[in-house]
């Protein structure tokens, strides 16, 4: 079935540095792809998406590329802050149609001052 | 725009009391579910909704019940709640279940049954 696999956490980080967060799939079809973040306390919310192949997807700072190749959809940011500092889900769909998101088991970040 | 609302945000029962988790959207979407997430676990489907009056089993439905009676609400019952249920609680909604529709989820329900 399908499936979601991102790095395993927690991630600390200092303000200003590069974030990368692994994200790798496994989807018959051509899923549509997500990332979302949940800060403490709070429910899950759509950071940004990619519906097909080579699409980047963008939003705050984050960017995300859709990689068929490689079955990959990695999320970076060039600078964090500390307000960034929650847990990041990695999640597809599949086009055809499903009942769910299938997500990955998320990763904490954390970016200290 | 409140989008999805889930209550109560937190709640304390004993085993084998009842419950129903409330979960409202305004968005007139379509499909509507519930998530619970566990540590280490991640997020895993109870049960979904494509429209009123269509409700079907998610993953792990057992001990929980839902209907969907009008478009914006989706409740989920606890029949007989059990300590394995203790978890935090996401209702979501998008306006299809096909392709590219991303979830709105709302704040979660945190329960505790002991």
């Amino acid at each position: 079935g399908d499936s979601v696999t991102q790095m395993e956490g927690p991630v600390t980080l200092s303000e200003e540095a590069f974030l990368t967060i692994n994200c790798t799939y496994t989807a018959t079809g051509y899923p549509s792809l997500f990332w979302y973040v949940q800060y403490p306390g709070e429910g899950l919310q759509l950071l940004l998406k990619a519906t097909k192949a080579d699409d980047k997807g963008s939003n705050k700072g984050f960017e995300a590329t859709y990689r068929k190749e490689t079955t990959s959809f990695h999320l970076e940011k060039g600078s964090v802050q500390v307000s960034d500092s929650a847990v990041y889900f990695c999640a597809l769909r599949n086009q055809g149609g499903s009942e769910k998101l299938v997500f990955g088991k998320g990763t904490k970040l954390t970016v200290n001052p | 725009n409140a989008g999805v609302t889930q209550t109560p945000k937190f709640q304390v029962l004993k085993t084998g009391q009842s419950m129903t988790l409330q979960c409202a959207q305004d968005m007139n979407h379509e499909y509507m579910s519930w998530y619970r997430q566990d540590p280490g676990m991640g997020l895993r489907l109870i049960h979904y909704s494509v429209g009123a009056g269509i409700t079907d089993q998610g993953e792990v439905p057992n001990g929980y019940n839902v209907s969907r009676s009008t478009t914006e609400d989706f409740p989920l019952r606890l029949l007989s709640a059990a300590p394995s249920q203790t978890s935090v609680y996401f209702c979501a909604s998008s306006y299809s279940m096909y392709g590219d529709s991303p979830l709105h989820f709302g704040n979660g329900t945190r329960l505790t049954v002991t």
